[in-house]
């Protein structure tokens, strides 16, 4: 399979506290994306980093990405209860028209 | 920015029947297009893929079929379902190597 993994599979925290989760992948990228779902919903883009960027912030998130060993991570912040969801990276693969999805990280934020 | 409906939300057939789930994509002209399966709490499936009418690849042998008639239509077929066909189902849009767009998705149980 060419899909990406995740980890933890899930997290559980306090509110206020940061949020960690990994991605590892196999293959040359051009990018890597994360995205949000909430229980049931689609997918919701959070933050894309291109394979020339090592780091990237958008508001309480940083993704960091180390192509020399396959791997991205995101934290997330000062993390609310509203942030529980599940966290999926996204890798298209030089020169494919297509993302594939790692099987997410299970955030909850306790209150 | 790009908005993508697919219906119907959630789905229930019987097993041998047909299947069929649009999905139509507002926004930028010519986008690819994807088709993603999802196991309850798992990771999401490339199912297929299309960048042009007409044009669709399959990444996995399956009981299923996508066509593209027009440029923002993207359809997901069976003639007959099984068992194993139930999941969740999202359409995604994507264009030019940047963030994908998804539907809300339909939840499609096979009885």
């Amino acid at each position: 399979s060419q899909q990406g993994e995740e980890d933890p599979q899930a997290l559980s925290i306090q509110e206020g506290e940061n949020a960690t989760m990994n991605c590892s992948y196999k293959t040359s990228i051009n990018n890597l994306q994360w995205y949000r779902q909430n229980s049931g919903r689609g997918l919701v883009h959070l933050i894309l980093i291109r394979s020339n960027e090592r780091e990237k912030h958008s508001g309480r998130l940083r993704v960091t990405l180390d192509t020399s060993k396959k791997s991205s991570s995101l934290l997330i912040t000062a993390s609310r209860a509203a942030d529980t969801a599940s966290y999926f990276c996204a890798t298209d693969y030089n020169n494919f028209n297509k993302f594939y999805f790692g099987s997410g990280t299970k955030l909850n934020v306790k209150p | 920015s790009q908005t993508i409906h697919q219906w119907p939300a959630t789905l229930v057939q019987p097993v041998g029947s047909p299947l069929s789930l649009e999905c139509t994509v507002e926004g930028t002209s010519n986008p690819n297009l994807y088709w993603y399966r999802q196991a309850a709490g798992r990771g999401l499936q490339l199912l297929f893929y299309s960048v042009g009418i007409g044009q669709i690849s399959s990444e996995v042998p399956q009981n299923l079929s996508a066509s593209r008639p027009q440029d923002r239509q993207f359809i997901l077929s069976s003639k007959k379902l099984l068992l194993s066909d139930s999941g969740f189902y999202l359409c995604a849009s994507e264009y030019f190597n940047t963030e994908a767009f998804f539907g809300q998705g339909t939840r499609l149980t096979v009885v």
